[in-house]
């Protein structure tokens, strides 16, 4: 089955820089997209196409994909940054969305 | 600014159907194909089922296949879902997501509730 796996969460503390990854075997030939939920929002696409930043983001925010890892790499976090963050790729056998766990970040 | 407004949430028994709604504006509407995503409370995104441009092609999560139907009305820049048998996992926050590079806009969410 596709899954997306990511860690539930990651605590950074302010000017530090967080990691999230996001794992799963058909990574290698699928994009992933990242988006952010802060609680009571609706979700923000956060990154596309592995390491595309949507105008908005802060140059901070950063994605990077090595093999069946994409990650999602925030350089000197803020305290706004706290979220929980969810990757998102594409079923193309079942011409399905998949969205992994989600990582809560708490700065 | 492109927006998204989604509408017909509420209270539902088990084994009722609702239909939910989402106006598009700010955007050409039929360039673009779509999505409903949910999110129970307190849960993790799940999508549900997404349409593209002129609606020929559609497609459902396994959760809801044979349940729900997804479709749009291009003249009146409408997004609906059409929700059936309905049971208590189906509770939870409906968004409707512009499809572009990822889901790129994202309405407030609708709650729908499945309780007797």
């Amino acid at each position: 089955s596709f899954e997306l796996t990511q860690p539930p969460s990651l605590s950074v503390s302010p000017g530090q820089t967080a990691r999230i990854t996001c794992s799963g075997d058909a990574l290698s030939k699928q994009y992933v997209y990242w988006y952010q939920q802060r609680p009571g929002q609706a979700p923000i696409l956060a990154m596309f196409k592995d390491s595309e930043r949507p105008s908005g983001i802060p140059e901070r925010f950063s994605g990077s994909s090595s093999g069946t890892t994409v990650t999602l790499t925030i350089t000197g976090v803020q305290a706004e940054d706290e979220a929980v963050y969810y990757c998102q790729s594409a079923d193309p056998s079942r011409q399905s969305v998949v969205f992994g766990g989600g990582t809560k970040l708490t700065v | 600014e492109e927006q998204l407004v989604e509408s017909g949430g509420g209270v539902v028994r088990p084994g009722g159907s609702l239909r939910l709604s989402c106006a598009a504006s700010g955007f050409s509407f039929d360039d673009y194909g779509m999505s409903w995503v949910r999110q129970a409370p307190g849960k993790g995104l799940e999508w549900v089922s997404g349409i593209n441009g002129n609606g020929a092609k559609t497609g459902y999560g396994e959760s809801v296949k044979g349940r729900f139907t997804i479709s749009r009305d291009n003249a009146k820049n409408s997004l609906h879902l059409q929700m059936n048998s309905l049971t208590a996992e189906d509770t939870a926050f409906y968004f409707c997501a512009r499809q572009a590079e990822g889901l790129d806009a994202w309405g407030q969410g609708t709650l729908v509730t499945v309780s007797s």
